[in-house]
Formats: C-alpha cells, structure tokens, sequence
C-alpha cells in the first residue's frame, strides 16, 4: 500500500540555521503531498501542500517541492525560528482517499 | 480560529469508568476520524466516518466505539476506561468529493486514566 517515510527525528537546531526535513513516499498514481505541523498541546495544522508533480508549497517561510522522480517532498526553511519548534508530519493522499501520514519529526530551535 | 472542536481538553479519571470525547464541526464536512496519538508522535486511524449513520473501525483496534447521528457531531465513548488507553485522542474532518481534500484537525483531548 501506499507509505510516507520521514527523516528520523529528533532534530535540533540554532535559530537561524537552515532547515531540512525529508519525506520520501510509495505511491502508485498521482498523489497530493502534504505538510502538516503540530505545535505543542496542540492539534495538527496544514502548512503547505502540492497537488502535482513539480508544484512548489510554500507558507509561513517554509518551502516543499513535489519531485515524482525522486518521490520525494522535503520541507525546507530558510532561517529557523524558536516559534519554529514543533513536530511535522508529511502526508499523502489520492482522491476520495483518507490521508496517509509518516511518523513525525520533532524540530525543536535552540536561541 | 478551530472550526472543529474536542471536549475536554484534558481528562484525567479513575479505571473503569465511561468516557465520552466530544468532537464537534462546524463546517458542514461529511468525513471525519479520530486518530490516536502515542507518545512517540505517531497517528493510529481508529475510527472514521463518511456521514451519517456511516461509521468503521481505523488500522489500530480500538476499544472504543464511536457514533454519528449528526453530520456536525462524533463522539467518542470507552465504556471502561482502563491505563492503556492514556493518550492523546485528535478528530479531524475533511471535505468529500472527488477532489484531494486536507483534513482540519481539532486540538485535540489528551486523556489520563489512573
């Protein structure tokens, strides 16, 4: 079936260091791909999304492309922020189809 | 703002008794799910529904029960609690369609049982 698999987490940063969070996934067809992240005590919130292979997310500073070739959608940010700490979840999903998450990456931002 | 909301926030309670977690949205979604979240991060798909009357059982067996008599309305109920089931309890719903659709999740209820 299909799967989404993230980077082993967790990771820790300095504010200002460059962000990198991968996510590959198993899919057959054209899937959507999500980001979505959970901030602390909180429920999930959707970030970003692309719906077709080389559309590029992006929200709040973060960035994801949809690459089919290499079945890959990494969340990127530029600069990283305290406020930035939280746990990110890549998803995927295929019409009238429930979602399919990875496991979660913790991020946490050290000032 | 949430659209979708859980009650209570936070529960903690004595093994053996009833439980019911309250989800509730106001969007006018037919789908909607519970997720169970373990302490490493991971979502476990429950339970789910796709309208009224319609309800099944997630990847995770659950010993929990669900209902939905209200397009708006998806409780979730243990009939008797027990320490295995302290978690973190999130509903979510979504759009139907043909269409690729999000999920907006609520903020979840996160549930002790002593």
């Amino acid at each position: 079936g299909d799967s989404v698999t993230q980077m082993e987490g967790p990771v820790t940063l300095s504010e200002e260091a460059f962000l990198t969070i991968n996510c590959t996934y198993t899919a057959t067809g054209y899937p959507s791909l999500f980001w979505y992240v959970q901030y602390p005590g909180e429920g999930l919130q959707l970030l970003l999304k692309a719906t077709k292979a080389d559309d590029k997310g992006s929200n709040k500073g973060f960035e994801a492309t949809y690459r089919k070739e290499t079945t890959s959608f990494h969340l990127e940010k530029g600069s990283v922020q305290v406020s930035d700490s939280a746990v990110y979840f890549c998803a995927l999903s295929k019409r009238a189809q429930k979602l399919v998450f990875g496991q979660g990456t913790r991020l946490t931002i050290n000032p | 703002e949430a659209d979708i909301y859980q009650t209570p926030r936070y529960l903690v309670i004595g093994t053996g008794k009833k439980i019911t977690l309250e989800c509730s949205q106001t969007m006018g979604h037919d789908k909607m799910y519970w997720y169970q979240q373990d302490p490493g991060m991971e979502l476990h798909l429950i339970h789910y529904s796709y309208g009224v009357n319609s309800t099944e059982k997630g990847d995770l067996s659950s010993e929990s029960t669900v209902s939905r008599i209200r397009t708006e309305h998806f409780p979730l109920t243990l009939e008797s609690a027990r320490p295995s089931h302290t978690s973190q309890y999130l509903c979510a719903s979504s759009e139907s369609g043909t269409g690729v659709y999000g999920y907006t999740f609520g903020s979840g209820t996160r549930l002790t049982v002593v």
